[in-house]
């Protein structure tokens, strides 16, 4: 069966310090990836995608990148934090390669709650 | 414009009553899949419900109906019985078909559902 695994689940981190947020994924081969962040009692928002190895979309401008360096590996980075980007952050993977897997819907990773000080 | 709105912020049932959650969707495309997680405070997304464009009938998971009607463009989410365990937020989400191989999920801002005892 396919899981998703993210990590750390908390994170406190200081002001223009690094990031890095890892998601693995198994039981699955070539998934679309995909991160989003909520902020305290909001919706979601897309900030990456990814269909392939290497290949990496940005949905906003902000201050955090993303890399796709193994098929089943997607890692969320930045390089000085700012407190707005505090918020909780999921990681999903999903096998919707075209409009005839419409209902494959996603698989969410448990989150990281990130607090920047 | 591709957009998913949910209107109630918030919202209060007791518990053993059936309450309706809101959802109308933006989407020019005439394929496209709905879906409804359940966010608890934990913040894990747990998928609920799916319904797809051409399904004649509404969709039903255990106590979750979904309340389509293609005509006015909303998908509400109906749960019966509501139990305490269901307190959570909840999020209607959209794949449109026109994304490509993508699969980016569109969600809502979400209406949080307090069950009272």
């Amino acid at each position: 069966s396919q899981t998703i695994h993210q990590w750390p689940a908390t994170l406190v981190q200081p002001v223009g310090s690094p990031l890095s947020l890892e998601c693995t994924v198994e039981g699955t081969s070539n998934p679309n990836l995909y991160w989003y962040r909520q902020a305290a009692g909001r919706g979601l928002q897309l900030l990456f995608y990814s269909v392939g190895i290497g290949q990496i979309s940005s949905e906003v401008p902000q201050n955090l990148s993303a890399s796709r360096p193994q098929d089943r590996q997607f890692i969320l980075s930045s390089k000085k934090l700012l407190l707005s980007d505090s918020g909780f952050y999921l990681c999903a993977w999903s096998g919707y390669y075209n409009s005839d897997d419409i209902n494959y819907g996603y698989t969410f990773g448990s989150g990281t709650r990130l607090t920047v000080v | 414009a591709q957009k998913i709105t949910q209107t109630q912020p918030g919202m209060f049932v007791q518990e053993k009553e059936a309450v309706t959650l809101d959802c109308t969707y933006d989407t020019s495309d005439p394929s496209y899949g709905l879906f409804w997680y359940k966010q608890p405070s934990s913040g894990e997304m747990i998928f609920l419900i799916y319904q797809g464009s051409y399904d004649q009938q509404n969709a039903t998971e255990g106590r979750y109906s979904l309340n389509f009607q293609k005509a006015r463009k909303s998908a509400n989410l109906v749960i019966s019985a509501s139990q305490l365990g269901d307190s959570a937020m909840y999020f209607c989400a959209m794949i449109p078909a026109g994304s490509g191989n993508t699969g980016k999920l569109i969600f809502g801002q979400g209406t949080t559902l307090q069950v009272k005892p």
